[in-house]
């Protein structure tokens, strides 16, 4: 069946630094990738998305790369301030319907 | 742009009565809307996917008379909990997605209790 592992532990970073987390996922081969953030209580909000033949993706503090042959997604966040501290999911897609499937999601706790 | 709303934000009710979730897509026309559950400390989980105009499609283990979809227009989705028990309570999140593209946009999500 389909599997997309997060890190379950939270991440605690010192502001300044760059954090970085990993989507693994097997038995999918996904047409495009997505990272969201997640603040307690409230909906996700979409940061970026990535496609099977992309390896690289930037919006400003943000990198994710794609490898389709490690089945693995990074998602950095760069010169990390207290405020990107939530959790992010990472979210696979491209089966029939444009369905998501999410994995668990990584806290991140950016302390100044 | 890419604004999702949910009404209500929270609800608390008895167990036995029925509860109606709003979902709408503000600023674009959304021929796609899902809606997801999210339990504490755990992902979201797709219950259904709804096309405008036509019958909601439902997840696996997921009961399509217990939870009614019905997505009438372009901007409106609605989920409603029948019979709510307390195994319902739960975080219930809607997305809505623009025709041709592959990204969500989330509502803020609606929080239910059923006592």
């Amino acid at each position: 069946s389909q599997k997309i592992e997060q890190n379950s532990e939270a991440l605690n970073i010192q502001e300044g630094k760059t954090a970085t987390l990993t989507c693994n996922y097997t038995n999918y081969s996904p047409a495009y990738l997505q990272w969201y953030r997640q603040d307690p209580g409230r909906g996700p909000v979409f940061l970026l998305l990535i496609r099977e033949n992309e390896k690289e993706k930037r919006k400003e503090r943000l990198k994710v790369t794609f490898d389709t042959t490690l089945k693995q997604s990074l998602f950095h966040i760069t010169a990390s301030q207290p405020a990107d501290s939530a959790t992010y999911l990472c979210a696979l897609g491209g089966a029939a319907g444009n369905k998501l499937t999410f994995g668990g999601g990584t806290r991140v706790l950016v302390k100044p | 742009g890419a604004v999702v709303s949910q009404h209500p934000s929270w609800v608390i009710c008895k167990s036995g009565t029925s509860v109606k979730i709003e979902c709408r897509s503000l600023d674009f026309q959304a021929t796609t809307m899902f809606w997801y559950r999210q339990f504490p400390k755990q992902s979201l989980m797709l219950m259904a996917t709804s096309n405008e105009g036509s019958k909601a499609t439902y997840e696996q283990g997921v009961e399509k008379d217990k939870f009614l979809i019905n997505h009438a227009s372009l901007t409106l989705s609605t989920l409603t909990v029948t019979s709510a028990h307390p195994e319902d309570s739960s975080f219930y999140i809607c997305s809505a997605r623009h025709a041709g593209t592959e990204t969500q946009y989330f509502g803020p999500g609606t929080r239910l209790l059923v006592l």
